[in-house]
């Protein structure tokens, strides 16, 4: 079966660094997606993990474990903007997990 | 990078209606997808569109309720059947690009059904 999973919510305040996990049991596995929604919007397209480690992407960066199953989304130095929900999304199939809202506080 | 074109945007509907979205894609794209979002909740995935031949269908959707078409490489069509206020919900394409495999997405078409 698949199985992904987020927190439903988080806080944090604006300059803060914040990590949002992601687990995840699939029948295939070829990469790991982190997509950002603002509400009323399409999600887009933050960071894609294949291999085990570390990826930056300038604020962003995503860390992917195959052997345990987990992922995380790292945003530093956190803007008003950052609020959106963050979606973790597993490949062969893309199949989304149940998304992490997040509200950033001045 | 792929930009994708849905409409409509949104629409009210009458139960037991039908709705037929339309989605277009700026470049050829081998994978396309449709997806259901309920309000407050993440993606869920209908189908993928395939061209060519029927679509392949998850599990808790048919065929019968969501029909799909796929006539070429750019185009898809999701059709809503016989509506009831359950399927009140945003429904987004969406198109897997060619080289990283990233998804990219329309801008979903909200679907209201009174």
């Amino acid at each position: 079966g698949q199985n992904i999973d987020q927190p439903t919510e988080m806080t944090a305040t604006e300059g803060a660094i914040v990590q949002i996990n992601c687990t995840y049991q699939t029948s295939g596995f070829n990469g790991l997606f982190w997509y950002q929604q603002h509400a009323g919007e399409a999600p887009t397209f933050l960071s894609y993990n294949v291999l085990d480690g570390l990826e930056e992407k300038g604020r962003f960066s995503s860390f992917l474990s195959r052997s345990k199953g987990y992922s995380y989304l790292l945003l530093k130095e956190l803007q008003m903007k950052d609020s959106a929900s963050y979606l973790c999304a597993v490949t062969d199939k893309l199949i989304f997990g149940t998304g992490t809202r997040l509200q950033v506080f001045p | 990078s792929a930009v994708i074109s849905q409409k409509p945007s949104r629409d009210i509907c009458q139960r037991g209606t039908s709705l037929t979205i339309q989605c277009q894609v700026d470049s050829q794209v081998t994978m396309m997808f449709w997806y259901r979002q309920q309000p407050g909740q993440s993606l869920t995935l209908i189908a993928t569109a395939n061209q060519g031949s029927e679509a392949t269908y998850e599990s808790g959707f048919v065929i019968d309720k969501f029909p799909i078409s796929r006539p070429n490489l750019t185009f898809s069509t999701l059709t809503v059947s016989n509506m009831s206020p359950e399927d009140s919900s945003i429904y987004l394409c969406s198109a897997e690009g060619p080289d990283t495999g990233e998804l990219f997405f329309g801008e979903g078409s909200r679907l209201t059904v009174l």
